[in-house]
């Protein structure tokens, strides 16, 4: 089936660095790519979304950018702060093939003082 | 109340209890869905509902048993689960129901099967 594979698992920076959580999908008619954060013990919430008629988009200190030919895309954090820390989930849609939402298995980011 | 908001919260319940899991949607929204979510997984889709008709059961088990009695109320009634069924399960809802659009979660209802 369509899935979604996201890199790394768990993530540890300096408060300040810049952290990069990269995922890959299979279904190559995906043209929605979301990124969710949760908070610990709080809900999966949108941070920043692209199509794929765009190459990247920048939201301040967060930034996604799509690769279509290789079928991958990336959530960049830079100056990163300690309320960064958090679980995050990339997630590929779109596609007239499944018609719903396939998320990867999250990364955990924390983020030292 | 405006948002998604599920009761309860905690649900602790013997494997031959039966209880309920409620969704209440606020934002107008026509698609409604049932997530599962444990840990070190991804979020795993379980069922859809599209103005309040199912389009999808993700190979759920039919302990398991969903209801939608209009676009803003979800149910997932729970009847002789497993241990393995202990998870976090999230209700979200969206505008259209194509995948492409944000979708907006509720907080959870945090579930163990003793």
């Amino acid at each position: 089936g369509e899935n979604v594979e996201q890199h790394p698992s768990t993530l540890s920076v300096q408060e300040g660095d810049s952290a990069v959580i990269k995922c890959t999908y299979s279904d190559s008619a995906s043209n929605y790519f979301p990124w969710y954060k949760q908070e610990l013990g709080k809900r999966p919430q949108l941070i920043i979304d692209i199509r794929s008629n765009v190459g990247e988009k920048k939201d301040q200190r967060i930034a996604v950018t799509l690769n279509k030919t290789a079928k991958h895309f990336s959530l960049h954090i830079t100056e990163t702060q300690p309320e960064d820390s958090a679980v995050y989930f990339c997630a590929a849609g779109g596609s007239s093939n499944t018609g719903k939402l396939i998320f990867g298995q999250g990364t955990t980011l924390q983020v030292k003082p | 109340e405006t948002g998604v908001t599920q009761t309860p919260r905690h649900l602790v319940m013997g494997m031959t209890n039966k209880k309920s899991l409620k969704c209440e949607q606020h934002l107008g929204h026509n698609a409604m869905y049932w997530y599962k979510q444990s840990a070190k997984k991804p979020l795993e889709l379980m069922f859809v509902y599209n103005f309040k008709e199912q389009t999808e059961n993700n190979s759920v088990p039919s302990r398991f048993s969903p209801e939608c009695p209009n676009s803003s109320h979800l149910f997932l009634h729970l009847h002789t689960l497993q241990p393995e069924d202990s998870a976090l399960y999230l209700c979200a809802s969206s505008q259209e129901i194509q995948g492409d659009g944000e979708l907006f979660f509720g907080e959870g209802s945090r579930l163990t099967v003793l």
